[in-house]
């Protein structure tokens, strides 16, 4: 079992430039999600899905886009990415509901210039 | 909004002394986990409590509903400790508030 996998690991953007993250998992968990990690803060939910099909806002999703292609599957858009969105994202899955031991993937490192 | 406090935020010990990480946290809860982040960036749960104690190998976790606070002990403490200890306490609709982080170092 890979567990949850992202990609990319690291990446590079100009302001304005697009971008999507991929994140892919092999547990069969039902409810995934998309933080964002900053220094000095804890880490933040941008969306989440608790099924295929649906997905819903969390704390901070201005500037993003997701979507659950399939059970496996959770994407996470950035359309005009801003110096603010400089973070570092991480992926999550959990069999159950939001409350549930979520299983993390290795994370992304994002630069926007 | 749960409000999570951890303290302390920077730890730094000996190899093989006991270690202790707190959480506060505001408002009545379903669960806590405690997560460990080791540098490098990946984030691996270690407990989920809702009441009482829990322990794996070096690690104890315990909670305390009525004073809204939990736990994180590491007895005899190794270099490979070294982490970012994070608290974060789920119920209701807004799903897991998330610490700050503990920065632990233990030297050699």
């Amino acid at each position: 079992n890979a567990g949850v996998t992202q990609t990319p690991k690291f990446q590079v953007l100009k302001t304005g430039q697009s971008m999507t993250l991929q994140c892919a998992q092999d547990m069969n968990h039902n409810s995934m999600y998309w933080y964002r990690q900053d220094p000095g803060m804890g880490l933040r939910l941008i969306y989440y899905s608790a099924s295929e099909g649906t997905t819903d806002k969390g704390e901070v999703p201005n500037g993003y886009n997701v979507s659950r292609l399939n059970k496996r599957e959770f994407s996470l858009r950035l359309e005009s990415a801003a110096p603010s969105q400089t973070s570092v994202y991480f992926c999550a899955s959990s069999e159950a509901g939001r409350t549930d031991t979520q299983y993390f993937g290795p994370g992304t490192r994002l630069t926007v210039l | 909004k749960n409000e999570v406090e951890q303290s302390p935020q920077n730890l730094t010990a000996q190899e093989g002394e006991f270690i202790t990480i707190n959480c506060s946290y505001s408002v009545g809860i379903s669960a806590l986990h405690w997560l460990q982040q080791h540098p490098g960036g990946g984030i691996v749960s270690l407990f989920m409590l809702s009441s009482g104690k829990k322990k794996h190998g070096r690690l104890i976790a315990t909670i305390n509903i009525q004073e809204k606070h939990s736990s994180l002990h590491i007895t005899a403490s190794h270099p490979r400790d070294s982490a970012v200890y994070i608290c974060a306490v789920g119920g209701g609709a807004d799903g897991l508030t998330f610490g700050k982080g503990t920065h632990l170092i233990i030297q050699p």
